[in-house]
């Protein structure tokens, strides 16, 4: 079954940019999404198929994805940012695939 | 507004039965799959199940296979688990979320329900 890595925290100082890694064999062939979880709440997503921001998430959220590894970009980075992130493929055994999730700790 | 509610959770025995149900509304319903989706608790997320929008096509998680039944009834908006054979390890939030359009993700998702599994 396919697999996704992820680290598991990541800390940004305010108002600077991060960084979140989602490692996969060939994800750069795949759609990659990200959802933003924050303590006691549903997961939002952020960004769908590799780049795409749905409308709300603010321009800060940018992401990439080539080879075997995509990125989530948080830049200027602010205290409501703090959550736990995942990136999700979908696998051709028709399967719904997440990474285990990065925990954000803005400082 | 897409709003999506869950509802059903509660505290279960072993090898007990449980239905969620998930009521849908801001979107034409029928033209899109839905999905449960859990988390255990301090875990991540792990997709459970998936149906089709017109209900004809279902989709399992390994670990839930043959226990779970997925389901849904378009003229009432609303998207149901079965949940049978419960064990310890099924203890979760379970989630509804809408299939976002065209490439496998959730772009919505309700505020969950807890399922407790224990004796």
């Amino acid at each position: 079954s396919y697999e996704l890595t992820q680290p598991l925290s990541v800390s940004v100082a305010l108002g600077q940019t991060t960084r979140i890694t989602c490692g996969g064999d060939n994800i750069g062939t795949k759609n990659v999404h990200w959802y933003q979880q924050k303590p006691g709440q549903a997961p939002v997503l952020v960004i769908f198929r590799d780049t795409n921001r749905p409308s709300g998430i603010p321009e800060r959220f940018s992401a990439s994805n080539s080879g075997n590894t995509a990125t989530l970009t948080i830049s200027r980075a602010q205290a409501g940012d703090e959550a736990d992130y995942y990136c999700q493929v979908w696998d051709t055994s028709f399967t719904y695939v997440f990474g285990a999730g990065t925990k954000v700790t803005v400082l | 507004e897409v709003q999506v509610l869950e509802s059903g959770g509660g505290l279960v025995q072993p090898g007990g039965s449980l239905r969620l149900s998930c009521a849908a509304s801001g979107f034409t319903f029928q033209y899109y799959a839905m999905n449960w989706v859990r988390q255990a608790p301090g875990q991540g997320l792990e997709w459970v199940s998936t149906i089709s929008g017109s209900g004809d096509t279902t989709f399992y998680a390994d670990s839930v296979k043959g226990r779970f039944t997925i389901s849904r009834d378009n003229s009432r908006n609303t998207l149901y688990l079965q949940l049978t054979s419960l064990r310890v390890t099924d203890t979760a939030v379970y989630y509804c979320a809408k299939e976002g359009a065209g490439t496998y993700h959730f772009d919505h998702w309700g505020q969950g329900t807890l399922v407790t599994v224990s004796s």
